[in-house]
């Protein structure tokens, strides 16, 4: 089916205010991955779940930064309290499995969605 | 640390020249190494990971434990070539958590 698809594609918002950030991962892939790319640097990573659990949120910047993915498959970004300093692309990826070891290599890569521009004023 | 540089912003070339995008990086431990693309309006793409030791689109990469290196090559630029290019890494048997370096643009000139 289709590849990760994030929601909005842009989002302007006011400093202060809070946003979401949607990402719908590869339907059975069950690793998804939050990014953030700032203008003229290479994606820096965020978060990652491993189903339905945080396995790793040591890239989230500070406790304004929070993601869930409830049922597995889905996840939200949020921001709160909005900053200029967040304005950036947030890109999501999914794989089929993180626990690689042994495994054909197609089972690992991770796909990418296009990303949510998020622009605070 | 663990860090991924690539010391060229810009690399311009003529078509038919050969290419040659850089990348060191810093880890301790067994990295994987990767290069992703990003062509203009599109999604990051993997190109190619070290241990396939495969050639994409006429792209290869050697890893150089002693150097710490990963460069990417092409003998032979095509037009189609221009785009973002992104060197990473991640811990072997992770490889979604991934280091990205701050990417390279090639420019491909007729």
């Amino acid at each position: 089916g289709a590849g990760v698809s994030q929601t909005p594609s842009n989002k302007v918002t006011e400093k202060g205010k809070y946003v979401e950030l949607r990402c719908d991962p590869i339907s059975g892939h069950t690793a998804l991955y939050w990014y953030r790319q700032s203008l003229g640097q290479g994606p820096e990573f965020l978060i990652y779940f491993q189903g339905t659990g945080a396995a790793d949120d040591s890239g989230l910047p500070n406790d304004r930064f929070f993601a869930v993915r409830p049922e597995g498959s889905v996840s939200t970004l949020k921001i709160q309290r909005t900053e200029r300093g967040d304005s950036a692309v947030y890109l999501c990826a999914s794989s089929l499995n993180n626990r690689n070891l042994g495994q054909p290599t197609a089972n690992t890569e991770a796909f990418f969605g296009q990303g949510t521009r998020l622009t605070v004023v | 640390a663990q860090r991924v540089t690539q010391p060229e912003k810009l690399l311009s070339v003529f078509k038919g020249a050969p290419v040659e995008l850089k990348c060191n990086y810093s880890y301790s431990g067994s990295p994987e190494l990767f290069w992703y693309v990003q062509y203009s309006r599109q999604r990051l793409q993997l190109l190619l990971r070290h241990i396939s030791r495969e050639s994409i689109k006429g792209f290869t990469a050697d890893l150089n434990k002693g150097e710490t290196s990963f460069h990417l090559k092409k003998p032979f630029a095509q037009e189609e070539d221009s785009a973002m290019y992104y060197c990473a890494l991640t811990r072997r048997g992770n490889t979604g958590k991934l280091i990205f370096g701050q990417g390279t643009t090639l420019q491909v000139k007729p």
